[in-house]
């Protein structure tokens, strides 16, 4: 089963802000998905990338694909309370497997 | 288009005794997944159903269990409940699976005292 690393664990940034979190893998990503959960809701899908080296944006989020397909990351532009949440990254082998997550905490 | 429905919201059940946990998926979806969540472990993958089949299943003893009815509609058991399982459960539905957009319920938060 593919091992997912996201780092850093917990992040807590002013409103404005820019910030970035990373997902790792020891192995290749067939495809990676980003979700964000908020408190007391299931996650929510923001984006799947599949390509090495693709870069795809929504809005302020930018998402990152290595050229190597074992690593991810996703950056934050101008970070507001409203981003507040947990994001996780999840890849596709035989089911779809999470990592542990980055909780985010933007404060005004 | 209604999204996927959770029920119920939230449980409390004792140890030893076990408890059924409903998921509607969102119409036209055949795949129904079920996770468990909790701070330690974060997400983990209990099961996929996809049409009536169980497709996968994750490393939860047999205590777990689950099934698909016709209409998509999925239930999971967990009998003879241990503290451990104190968890949110997630239930999430594609159209076909693996590989494809999943959409999150809200999650059944169960607490075993």
């Amino acid at each position: 089963t593919q091992l997912l690393e996201q780092s850093p664990q917990f992040l807590s940034i002013q409103e404005g802000e820019n910030l970035t979190v990373y997902c790792n893998s020891s192995s290749v990503f067939s495809s990676l998905q980003w979700y964000r959960q908020e408190p007391g809701e299931g996650p929510v899908l923001l984006v799947t990338v599949v390509t090495g080296g693709e870069v795809k944006k929504l809005k302020r989020l930018t998402f990152q694909f290595g050229d190597a397909r074992k690593d991810s990351s996703l950056h934050i532009t101008a970070a507001q309370p409203g981003d507040t949440g947990l994001y996780l990254c999840a890849s596709y082998g035989n089911k779809l497997v999470f990592g542990a997550g980055t909780i985010l905490r933007v404060k005004s | 288009k209604a999204g996927v429905t959770q029920t119920p919201r939230y449980l409390i059940k004792t140890r030893g005794q076990q408890v059924t946990l409903s998921c509607s998926p969102i119409s036209g979806h055949r795949s129904v997944s079920w996770y468990q969540q909790t701070p330690g472990q974060g997400l983990q993958f209990l099961f996929e159903y996809f049409s009536e089949t169980q497709r996968n299943k994750g490393n939860f003893p047999g205590r777990f269990s689950g099934r698909q009815f016709s209409n998509s509609r999925s239930e999971m058991n967990v009998s003879t409940l241990e503290l451990g399982d104190s968890a949110l459960y997630l239930c999430a539905s594609s159209r076909l699976g693996q590989g494809t957009e999943a959409f999150f319920g809200q999650g059944t938060r169960l607490t075993v005292v």
